[in-house]
């Protein structure tokens, strides 16, 4: 089975912080995303790759960065932690081609409070 | 543009009773469609996908799904709602072959006893 793993189920930090979340597929797949949850909003992405050292913006890149310096690893970046970053953290991992095509596989996500 | 819009952001049946969530969907392309459901404090599983083969699908714990491509429509339906499917379900939509998938807004399945 396919897993996506996130490095924190819960995570609290103080405005201005610096945050890393870090996810992890075992897969080999190419793409990887960052999206975020929030009540009546649905899943919103954030960053994603299509392999190592590339990144695109999501629809919502304002106050994240992203790194991918290994295929299996993908981590997003809080440089300046806000309150309105308060949200759940979903990470997910696809094949670009084959019969899972465009079907993702997501992580337990990271509950992330900023005070 | 690709868009999806989920009906309800709230259904409420009664254990037993026939489930139906609604979504209708907007592609250029000939979609791609998927029904994701997450439990609570659990993370998002695949619960069913259109790959332009057979318009009806299934999925997992009796759960289907019918492509309309004259209503635009992807409704999900299961003939009798048990308490463990209680959870909040998503319809999402592929962009193109960009691997990128956009969500609906989500709908919270509530099942009475």
């Amino acid at each position: 089975d396919v897993k996506v793993t996130q490095s924190s189920r819960y995570l609290v930090k103080r405005t201005g912080e610096k945050v890393f979340l870090e996810c992890v597929q075992d897969m080999d797949h190419e793409n990887m995303f960052w999206y975020r949850q929030d009540p009546g909003l649905g899943l919103r992405l954030i960053y994603f790759s299509y392999d190592v050292k590339m990144k695109e913006k999501g629809d919502i890149p304002e106050g994240y960065s992203v790194s991918r310096e290994k295929k299996e690893r993908f981590s997003l970046i809080l440089e300046s932690a806000s309150t309105n970053q308060t949200s759940m953290y979903l990470c997910a991992s696809s094949s670009p081609g084959g019969r899972t095509l465009n079907e993702q596989f997501f992580g337990p996500g990271t509950r992330l409070t900023v005070l | 543009a690709q868009s999806v819009t989920q009906l309800d952001s709230h259904v409420s049946v009664s254990e037993g009773t026939p489930v139906l969530l609604r979504c209708n969907y907007s592609s250029s392309y000939s979609p791609s469609l998927f029904w994701y459901v997450q439990h609570p404090n659990k993370g998002l599983q695949l619960l069913l996908k259109y790959t332009s083969a057979a318009t009806l699908v299934k999925g997992i714990n009796g759960f289907e799904a019918e492509f309309k491509k004259s209503e635009t429509s992807f409704h999900l339906t299961k003939p009798s709602a048990h308490m463990s499917d209680a959870a909040e379900y998503f319809c999402v939509v592929s962009v193109g072959n960009t691997g990128k998938l956009i969500f609906g807004q989500g709908t919270t399945l509530q099942v009475k006893p």
